[in-house]
């Protein structure tokens, strides 16, 4: 089946710092998101992106959806502490012939920590 | 608000047992989702429904089953649990229109088999 390659696995960077990362996929797809979950929480949505060469800011996060609709980046700006956590990103597979649209699938997520 | 509602947040259950996971949504999403998460693997899709007492198989359904009798209500079973089974679970919803309508999450419940 499709898979998401997201990077890095992990970060642990400074307070003030910004923050990179990406997914990237051998499929088309037709949506991208990116979630944030906290410890002991389910995964919260940050941003939606719908349309190739989309660029999409949520107050310090950034988001592209790539060109090709095989890839997307997150970064964060600025970092604080409480942006710590696990990051996923997550693509749409376009379903053909269906009044339904398609599952989502989600990459193995950046887990970021961030030093005060 | 959208609340997805998890029923328990922690499980222990042994080895062949039957489980039951329940979950609730609160605002008539048509769509319901269980994934279960693993350190990197991300989130795996076990099943979904997109309608009362429809079901589909996601990428690993094997062991699992599913039951939607209620638009809002959308079951995990575990016929007989094994120890690869021991994972978090996250139930979650979205509306038929789904670009309009990203998945929406419960906060999970972390089953443990022995």
């Amino acid at each position: 089946g499709q898979q998401l390659n997201q990077s890095p696995q992990s970060m642990f960077i400074q307070e003030g710092e910004d923050v990179s990362m990406n997914c990237t996929s051998s499929s088309i797809f037709n949506t991208w998101l990116w979630y944030k979950q906290d410890p002991g929480e389910g995964p919260v949505l940050l941003i939606a992106l719908y349309k190739a060469g989309e660029l999409t800011s949520n107050g310090r996060l950034t988001a592209q959806f790539g060109i090709t609709r095989k890839d997307s980046f997150l970064n964060i700006s600025a970092s604080i502490p409480s942006d710590v956590g696990i990051y996923f990103c997550a693509g749409q597979v376009p379903l053909k012939g269906s009044s339904n649209t398609g599952k989502l699938i989600f990459g193995q997520g950046t887990t970021l920590q961030v030093k005060p | 608000d959208v609340k997805v509602t998890q029923s328990s947040r922690y499980l222990v259950k042994r080895t062949g047992e039957k489980v039951f996971l329940e979950c609730v949504q609160d605002m008539d999403h048509e769509n319901m989702f269980w994934y279960r998460q693993d350190p990197g693997l991300g989130l795996r899709l076990i099943y979904f429904s997109y309608d009362v007492k429809m079901k589909e198989k996601g990428d690993i359904p094997e062991g699992y089953s599913v039951s939607r009798e209620k638009k809002e209500r959308f079951s995990l079973i575990l016929e007989s649990a094994s120890t690869n089974q021991t994972s978090m679970y996250l139930c979650a919803s979205s509306s038929l229109l789904f670009g309009n309508s990203p998945l929406h999450f419960g906060n999970g419940t972390r089953l443990t088999v022995t």
